[in-house]
């Protein structure tokens, strides 16, 4: 059974860092492409990042290129989302994801999220 | 990065059909995609319902019933989600979502309402 959880998460000022993990188990992660999807609070769903399974390919919405990284580490089963230069409309729930097949990228199954509040 | 176009709210009655709506911007062919939708319940987070690429290249996520189902309604540019016989259950937020140009959109989300 699939489980994510997603850990890192708090309340930073702006222009600060913060770093999310996603612990990933009950499947083969190092074979399945991953994501990172926001929600701000009664907001829809926002799309922010995607990393191959091997790592070696990695996409970002236009609104977080070039402030988050997304990382994994294969050994340890664990995504990363490296979120720098934060802003307030950061604030976020933030999911990972896995893909849906080997062979469908699509977000499959969920985590629960972890909020990120970016406020002075 | 291209919008989807979702209406925010739906509403049905317990048995019958919702049809949720997806368009695409009028510089894409949403013959050319395939669209995912997705379920959130509040206070969850979302969960796969369905992709939908033409008939032969379609897919349904793990328990999802066949009351749900996917289309295209190319002259109107537009993916849809087809609920038959709502039931309560059903009421949620759906939202749909395409990958273009090496990113992945979604649209504002409709929230279906059972009446």
């Amino acid at each position: 059974q699939v489980h994510l959880v997603e850990s890192g998460g708090g309340v930073v000022q702006p222009g600060r860092s913060l770093r999310l993990s996603c612990a990933a188990s009950g499947f083969t992660f190092s074979s399945y492409d991953m994501h990172w999807v926001r929600q701000a609070p009664g907001k829809g769903l926002e799309w922010v990042a995607l990393i191959s399974y091997d790592g070696t390919n990695k996409y970002y919405a236009d609104s977080v290129k070039g402030r988050f990284t997304v990382s994994r580490d294969n050994s340890r089963n664990i995504l990363n989302l490296q979120l720098n230069r934060l802003r307030p409309d950061d604030s976020a729930l933030y999911y990972c994801a896995k893909a849906i097949t080997v062979g469908d990228i699509a977000p499959g199954s969920w985590g629960q999220g972890s909020l990120v509040i970016v406020s002075s | 990065q291209p919008v989807l176009t979702q209406p925010p709210s739906s509403s049905a009655s317990p048995g019958e059909s919702a049809r949720l709506t997806c368009t695409v911007p009028s510089d894409l062919n949403v013959n050319s995609y395939s669209i995912y939708w997705y379920q959130q319940k509040p206070g969850s987070p979302p969960t796969y319902v369905l992709y939908y690429y033409s008939e032969s290249n379609k897919g349904q996520g793990a328990g999802v019933p066949s009351r749900f189902s996917g289309s295209k309604d190319a002259s109107a540019n537009t993916g849809i989600l087809l609920i038959s016989g709502v039931q309560s259950e059903d009421e949620a937020d759906y939202y749909c979502m395409i990958w273009s140009s090496n990113v992945w959109v979604f649209g504002g989300g409709t929230k279906l309402t059972v009446l």
